[in-house]
């Protein structure tokens, strides 16, 4: 399953809100999941199974979508979000991930 | 604290070989399934392997099949991913993680190491 991710780079400034979209080549079962990676870091885990917040992910952070399509939202842009985020799928076999959305600084 | 340290990564010479180790502490390493994930340089994420709680079930990724080989030992609570006939586009850092399921490989990555790099270049 090929994951698209878009935009491939968002500007925005803190406090402004963030749509991260990613599409499927295939349905995915609602087994979506969301990375962040800041520079020099290894990736952590957001959110997995389309909206579930992993353990300490703070509630500005939340996920939805069905079928093809997904969606990370940041409600409120904090400097400590500003970092590159994947999704990845573990529906079909082999696991794949997206190539990426920049949340930079505007 | 659950925490996964790799190790084993260099500079060698296309053809050469490289093992990679991944020490893993605080939680029933034998339960879960361990995967390896590669970055190149600038770009994404990219699964590589993965390996069952028991060692029973590997699977690799196409890029990858029949010059990687992985391990694990329970015992140590160690991952090993045994790189031969390296590439220039094998070189990358590559992550240890965690699968968040208690048995089975179909998981997701809940827990990741910092990564160790590999450069292949004559």
């Amino acid at each position: 399953i090929v994951l698209t991710q878009s935009p491939a780079t968002l500007s925005l400034s803190p406090g402004e809100r963030a749509t991260l979209s990613c599409k499927a080549s295939q349905r995915v079962s609602g087994l979506l999941v969301w990375y962040q990676q800041k520079p020099g870091q290894a990736p952590r885990l957001l959110i997995y199974d389309t909206s579930n917040r992993a353990t300490g992910i703070p509630a500005r952070f939340s996920g939805s979508g069905s079928g093809t399509d997904f969606t990370l939202t940041i409600s409120s842009l904090e400097p400590e979000d500003f970092a590159v985020y994947y999704c990845q799928q573990r529906s079909n076999w082999p696991p794949t991930f997206g190539g990426g959305t920049k949340v930079e600084i505007k | 604290e659950v925490q996964l340290v790799e190790s084993g990564g260099g500079l060698v010479q296309p053809g050469g070989s490289l093992r990679l180790s991944c020490a893993a502490s605080g939680f029933a390493f034998s339960n879960y399934a361990m995967y390896w994930v590669r970055q190149a340089p600038g770009k994404g994420l990219e699964w590589v392997s993965v390996i069952s709680e028991s060692g029973g079930s590997i699977y690799y990724a196409d890029s990858v099949k029949g010059r990687i080989t992985i391990s694990r030992d329970n015992s140590k609570n160690m991952v090993y991913l045994q790189m031969n006939s390296l590439r220039a586009d094998d070189t990358a850092v590559y992550y240890c993680a965690k699968s968040n399921m208690l048995r089975g490989v179909r998981g997701f990555m809940d827990v990741w190491g910092k990564g160790t790099t590999v450069s292949v270049s004559s």
